[in-house]
């Protein structure tokens, strides 16, 4: 089975940089992925990693190391837009498996 | 280029009626999931098929759920007879292939049981 750990809400000032965090146990792994979603909208998504290093999209980062089973994500230059959930979830043979979300709250 | 497209966007049935969702994925994706988010939960894997093939259905709560994907194209999701624990928002997602980046979700079917 999967395990997927979040934290729940976070604060953070517009202009600021904030790392959500995403730990995971799992049976199987074949990619993290990171989602965002406003509310009342589909998941989009910003990152798929697969292997251990940092990959960078212009104001989001996503971290992951596979043998800590940790993953993080980060987002420079904080606008009021990005006040969203952030949804890590993981990929097993074929089914993505979520974690509950992480509620960013970007205040000016 | 179409995304995956659900209908309808909102639906609200009385306890022990019945309803179908519609999902259209991306032309092409012959993967296609059904994911369910209840209220305050994460949401949740249902179902995937692999063209008209059901690849995996453990994630189906019970059998008041049946989905088909007659052909290989659209799919749909029978809620029979509904409860009211149904209520929550389903998403659909598509993907071409076993890459990461294909993975496409629609924008959701809000269900409410009442």
């Amino acid at each position: 089975g999967q395990n997927i750990d979040q934290p729940t809400e976070m604060t953070a000032t517009e202009g600021a940089i904030v790392q959500i965090n995403c730990t995971y146990q799992t049976s199987g792994f074949n990619g993290l992925f990171w989602y965002q979603q406003h509310a009342g909208e589909a998941p989009t998504f910003l990152s798929y990693n697969v292997l251990d290093g940092l990959e960078e999209k212009g104001r989001f980062s996503s971290f992951l190391s596979r043998s800590k089973g940790y993953s993080y994500l980060l987002l420079k230059e904080l606008q009021m837009k990005d006040s969203a959930s952030y949804l890590c979830a993981v990929r097993g043979y074929q089914k993505v498996t979520f974690g509950t979300g992480t509620k960013l709250q970007v205040i000016p | 280029e179409a995304g995956v497209t659900q209908f309808p966007s909102h639906s609200v049935i009385e306890k022990g009626q019945t309803v179908t969702l519609r999902c259209d994925p991306i032309s092409g994706h012959d993967n296609l999931y059904w994911y369910r988010r209840v209220m305050g939960k994460e949401i949740k894997f249902l179902l995937h098929f692999v063209k008209e093939s059901k690849q995996d259905e453990s994630g189906m709560p019970n059998n008041r759920f049946l989905a088909e994907r007659t052909g290989g194209t659209y799919s749909t999701l029978k809620v029979q007879p509904a409860e009211l624990e149904d209520s929550g928002v389903y998403f659909c997602a598509s993907s071409h292939a076993q890459t990461g980046d294909g993975y496409t979700f629609g924008s959701g079917t809000r269900l409410t049981v009442v």
